[in-house]
């Protein structure tokens, strides 16, 4: 079945430091892939997403590539905010299926000043 | 515009009762989905629902569970003779459709633990 593994953290940084998160996947077919993230107290929110090879997505200064030769789509930021602090998911959908999406276990970040 | 909703935020319950969970996914989203995101399991898939069918319920993890979706509207989540470890954050997410490209939308989540 389709799975994400995603580095452990937690990750402590900080401010204006490059972060990468790394995540690989193993999925049937064509996934589509996405990065969700979920500040303190609030619910997940979706942060980007890459619907197939060589895709890139970027949002709020993360970028993403869908990488299909390594199987992975690693976070990066090239400098965190504070504000960034907040559980990172990696996650795919299709393959199989087209509409569950299959997380990895998230990742803590903390920034610090 | 409203986003999905969940009540209650916090539910504490004894082990053995019965707990119901609602969601109230945004107003036209025709695909609704529950999740549940545990200490050590990680966020994982419960149940999908496609207007007020369940075509997968195949992560429901046993028959103790059961979701049903009134009006293709407002879903409920219920666990019965609930466990211990039962006790998780139940997400629910909706999507204008299923299918490729459409995102889901998840609620703030309902806290649930098990005495």
């Amino acid at each position: 079945g389709d799975s994400v593994t995603q580095m452990e953290g937690p990750v402590t940084l900080s401010e204006e430091a490059f972060l990468t998160i790394n995540c690989t996947y193993t999925a049937t077919g064509y996934p589509s892939l996405f990065w969700y993230v979920q500040y303190p107290g609030e619910g997940l929110q979706l942060l980007l997403k890459a619907t197939k090879a060589d895709d890139k997505g970027s949002n709020k200064g993360f970028e993403a590539t869908y990488r299909k030769e390594t199987t992975s789509f690693h976070l990066e930021k090239g400098s965190v905010q504070v504000s960034d602090s907040a559980v990172y998911f990696c996650a795919l959908r299709g393959g199989g299926s087209n509409y569950k999406l299959t997380f990895g276990k998230g990742t803590l970040l903390t920034v610090n000043p | 515009g409203a986003g999905v909703s969940q009540s209650p935020s916090n539910k504490v319950t004894e082990k053995g009762k019965d707990v119901e969970l609602r969601c109230d996914p945004i107003s036209g989203h025709t695909a609704l989905y529950w999740y549940r995101q545990s200490l050590g399991q990680g966020l994982e898939f419960l149940i999908y629902f496609q207007g007020n069918s369940a075509p997968d319920k195949s992560g429901l993890p046993s028959d103790r569970f059961s979701a049903e979706r009134t009006g293709g509207s407002v879903s409920t989540l219920t666990i019965q003779r609930t466990q211990q470890e039962d006790s998780a954050v139940y997400l629910c997410a909706s999507s204008p459709r299923q299918g490729a490209g459409n995102e889901q939308f998840f609620g703030p989540g309902t806290r649930l633990t098990v005495l």
